[in-house]
């Protein structure tokens, strides 16, 4: 069964540093999504992307966030300036060919910064 | 809050036993997702029950919907302990966002 895949799994990274994490989305999606769960926390809406384009972001989904779609299957979110707050495990999600389908979940990395 | 609550936070049965988990919500919404997570792992879907809907199946899952309250059901029958995970419902509300918002989940533990 296809599957939204993730990498790294687990990502350590230093205060103010730069991070990138990546998605491999199902392959004939169309709707691509970011979320994180803090620690023992919901999971949380970040951003939703569609034709290449963000259609919707959170308060949590700063200038410091960004989402990108370089080639025709990977779709990466980078965080510019890493935060000790922004420790948490981050969640890829896509969905199908139309819109309100089931969004289905990467494993997630977890993201730990020091 | 739009957000989706489920209860209990936490339930226990042995296995074989029929495991029900509730959810409730605020806004009038498109579709309920129910997903399930086993510890420090991503989110499985299970099922998407859509507003015009009442009743789901799968497997030995059932999802029920009640728009009028503002409530689903999670109903998992005859359980098994690889059941033991945490369970979230998650709605994307009418007005046009895809977003989920997610609830605090219900953990359940199966007991062999």
């Amino acid at each position: 069964e296809p599957e939204v895949t993730q990498t790294p799994s687990h990502q350590v990274t230093q205060m103010g540093q730069e991070v990138i994490l990546r998605c491999v989305p199902i392959s004939n999606h169309l709707y691509f999504y970011w979320y994180r769960q803090i620690l023992g926390q919901k999971v949380e809406f970040l951003v939703s992307f569609y034709n290449n384009e963000i259609s919707e972001k959170s308060e949590i989904f700063d200038d410091q966030f960004s989402v990108e779609r370089p080639d025709g299957s990977n779709f990466t979110l980078k965080i510019r300036s890493t935060k000790l707050e922004d420790s948490a495990m981050y969640f890829c999600a896509s969905s199908g060919l139309t819109r309100r389908q089931p969004q289905h979940f990467g494993d997630g990395t977890r993201l730990s910064i020091l | 809050s739009q957000q989706g609550e489920e209860d209990p936070q936490a339930l226990s049965i042995q296995e074989g036993e029929n495991a029900t988990m509730n959810c409730s919500y605020k806004t009038s919404i498109n579709n309920l997702q129910w997903y399930r997570q086993n510890s420090g792992r991503g989110l499985v879907h299970l099922i998407l029950i859509r507003s015009n809907e009442r009743e789901k199946h799968s497997g030995r899952l059932r999802v029920t919907l009640d728009t009028s309250k503002k409530s689903s059901s999670l109903l998992i029958t005859a359980s098994r302990a690889a059941d033991t995970a945490s369970y979230f419902c998650a709605t994307d509300f009418q007005g046009g966002s895809e977003k989920l918002v997610f609830g605090k989940g219900t953990k359940l533990t199966v007991n062999p």
